[in-house]
């Protein structure tokens, strides 16, 4: 089946430095990752929608500059928390597309940032 | 606008008994139809999937659910639940609107107990 991994699975770092998370998608190509944030006890909210070789599509009150995603390849899509602050304390997943035709994401694993 | 609405955010039931979980769904357009699963700390599960055809949807670990276009609901159900399934559980909805986005339910806590 489509597989997708996300590094690292966990992650602490002190405020205001910079954390890179990575989503993979290991036996397949995925034109469309997406990325998500699960604040403790609560649902997926949908952040970005990140398509190869062009700029990323943020949904309405997530900052662009304070969450940079990079699909630089058909297998790998990025997301840096830049001047991370403790209140970006979250679990991030990322899933992604196999394309039309097949109407279903394919979840990475999350993983959890702790800013101190 | 696609919006979906879980009933219950917590559900605790005795071991071996049946359990329903609701979802309902709001959208102007044809929509797909998911149930996801997700255990402390870790990614979502797919469980079942509805597209297009039969109403009446397996999944794995015993759940189905049905699709109930006039009622525009997609509730999930287990004739007998177990301790593992204790878990967060999602319905989720994704259509034309928005680019085949998805759009996840805030969430059912199944609680089983002993």
């Amino acid at each position: 089946g489509a597989v997708v991994s996300q590094h690292p699975s966990w992650v602490i770092c002190k405020s205001g430095t910079s954390v890179k998370i990575e989503c993979r998608s290991l036996d397949f190509q995925a034109t469309t990752m997406f990325w998500y944030r699960q604040f403790p006890k609560q649902s997926l909210m949908l952040m970005a929608t990140s398509n190869e070789g062009s700029k990323a599509t943020y949904e309405q009150g997530v900052e662009k500059d304070k969450f940079l995603i990079n699909h630089a390849s058909l297998t790998l899509s990025t997301l840096t928390v830049t001047s991370a602050h403790p209140e970006d304390s979250s679990f991030y997943i990322c899933s992604a597309d196999l394309g039309q035709g097949y109407n279903e994401q394919f979840f990475g694993p999350g993983t959890r940032l702790t800013v101190l | 606008a696609q919006s979906v609405t879980q009933l219950d955010s917590q559900v605790p039931v005795f071991e071996e008994a049946p359990v329903e979980l609701r979802c309902n769904y709001s959208s102007s357009v044809s929509v797909y139809l998911f149930w996801y699963v997700q255990y402390p700390n870790q990614g979502l599960q797919l469980l079942l999937k509805y597209l297009s055809g039969s109403t009446l949807v397996k999944g794995i670990n015993g759940f189905e659910a049905e699709f109930n276009k006039s009622q525009t609901s997609f509730h999930l159900r287990k004739p007998s639940v177990h301790i593992s399934d204790t878990a967060e559980y999602f319905c989720a909805v994704s259509g034309l609107t928005g680019g085949f986005k998805t759009i996840f339910g805030a969430g059912t806590r199944l609680f089983v107990k002993a």
